[in-house]
């Protein structure tokens, strides 16, 4: 039972160049989650899905796009990078919405240059 | 929407009780969270409190929470160096996929 995993863990990218990170769980959850975590910022919210199908905008989702692959997978894609988008990225999973318990990732490490 | 305030830094010496505070806007979050995080880790939860609660305890952490001032805390008695982390306090509301975050409180252990 692995929880939920990323990858890469790291990555460096050009301006204007594209990527995608993965998201996995095996926890069977309903919900997934993309933060973003930035220094002196706390964790933003990027984009969610509440169930497979279906996904809806965080509070950042600015230069971001999600797929809901299937139940187990969720992905986050940059079109065109930018220096703007230099963060620690987390994806998280929780089964319940009422006591919303959200298990997290390992983050992927991301550099726009 | 919700705004959770945290303070940034706290320093205790080992052995010591760590009581780390956290004040959120929105009365109506039900659920109140705390999440650990180690350096180059992944969020980790520690605990939760159901806002009709007003303690929880778990081990040596023990989570107060004052609803009338919307103030929530968690104290770790006999704090270890292996407690040094970022804390971070969380609220959800009633029925929300969302969590609001602090912005952490990096507590460091001095032996």
């Amino acid at each position: 039972n692995a929880g939920v995993t990323q990858t890469p863990k790291f990555q460096v990218l050009k301006t204007g160049q594209s990527m995608t990170l993965q998201c996995a769980q095996d926890m069977n959850h309903n919900s997934m989650y993309w933060y973003r975590q930035d220094p002196g910022m706390g964790l933003r919210l990027i984009y969610y899905s509440a169930s497979e199908g279906t996904t809806d905008k965080g509070e950042v989702p600015n230069g971001y796009n999600v797929s809901r692959l299937n139940k187990r997978e969720f992905s986050l894609r940059l079109e065109s990078a930018a220096p703007s988008q230099t963060s620690v990225y987390f994806c998280a999973s929780s089964s319940d919405r009422g006591k919303n318990e959200q298990f997290f990732g390992p983050g992927t490490r991301l550099t726009v240059l | 929407g919700e705004d959770v305030e945290q303070s940034l830094f706290l320093s205790v010496r080992e052995g010591d009780s760590s009581v780390i505070n956290c004040t959120y806007t929105d009365s109506s979050s039900t659920y109140l969270y705390w999440y650990k995080q180690e350096p180059g880790a992944g969020l980790q939860l520690l605990t939760y409190i159901f806002s009709n609660m007003d303690m929880k305890q778990d081990q040596r952490l023990t989570v107060l929470l004052n609803k009338k001032d919307k103030h929530l805390s968690l104290r770790i008695a006999d704090t270890q160096t292996g407690d040094s982390a970022i804390y971070f306090c969380a609220a959800s509301g009633a029925g929300s996929y969302q969590l609001t975050f602090g912005k952490g409180t990096k507590l460091s252990v001095i032996p």
